[in-house]
């Protein structure tokens, strides 16, 4: 099983809303990433976890909050987001040094 | 500096019309070189890992090859459903993390 999962799929929250992206995996991966993805660019990484610890913060600002509860979850916390923060956040989980496998991403939109 | 460039940007092929991706990269050390196929809206789905030089991996009508400078997608009589934007990414030694190339939007037309 190479999956993982994220939810909500998709998400409209006004600029004063929090909301959670979540995310999971059951593969035994101890490196999980978020990633934001605007329209025609390549994945741009925002967060590392390894061994549930923050490893890489790529320098994002601090209405992102990034949350690894367990080996397994991955939470991703938005405060006071802006237009420009629409986007498709993804996760993703690897074994160290190796492929990463990706979810279906939480289309965000905010308004 | 570790650096991805992928080409084309885009490539519109014929059903049946085989063609190649390309991927060049420069890195400090070579961990793995990780090919994914992306449709609109969705995450990328991983499709091939390569570690050295030489290395040749296969799925259906898709085969990736690698050089010490840079990787190949072949792609063998493809069909309609293969359209899709192909991602090329580096995992270096002095690096965490992928570095992803632009990426290629592949059009298959029937």
């Amino acid at each position: 099983d190479t999956e993982v999962t994220q939810t909500p799929k998709h998400l409209v929250m006004g600029m004063t809303n929090k909301k959670s992206l979540k995310c999971e995996q059951h593969m035994g991966h101890r490196a999980m990433y978020w990633y934001k993805q605007k329209a025609k660019k390549p994945p741009e990484l925002m967060f590392v976890y390894s061994y549930e610890k923050l490893s890489i913060n790529e320098s994002v600002p601090s209405r992102f909050s990034p949350e690894c509860p367990n080996s397994s979850l991955l939470n991703l916390h938005l405060h006071a987001l802006q237009p420009e923060d629409s986007a498709l956040y993804l996760c993703a989980s690897s074994t160290l040094n190796t492929e990463a496998f990706f979810g279906q991403g939480t289309r965000l939109t905010v308004v | 500096e570790d650096q991805v460039t992928q080409s084309p940007e885009a490539l519109r092929l014929q059903e049946g019309e085989s063609s190649s991706l390309n991927c060049s990269y420069t890195v400090s050390g070579l961990r793995g070189l990780f090919w994914y196929r992306q449709d609109p809206g969705k995450g990328p789905e991983f499709l091939f890992t390569l570690y050295s030089a030489g290395e040749e991996k296969e799925k259906e009508r898709l085969k990736a090859t690698l050089t010490k400078k840079e990787s190949f997608l072949h792609i063998t009589a493809p069909k309609p459903e293969d359209s899709a934007t192909y991602l090329c990414a580096i995992l270096g030694r002095s690096q965490g993390n992928l570095i992803f190339g632009k990426g290629t939007k592949l059009s298959v037309k029937p």
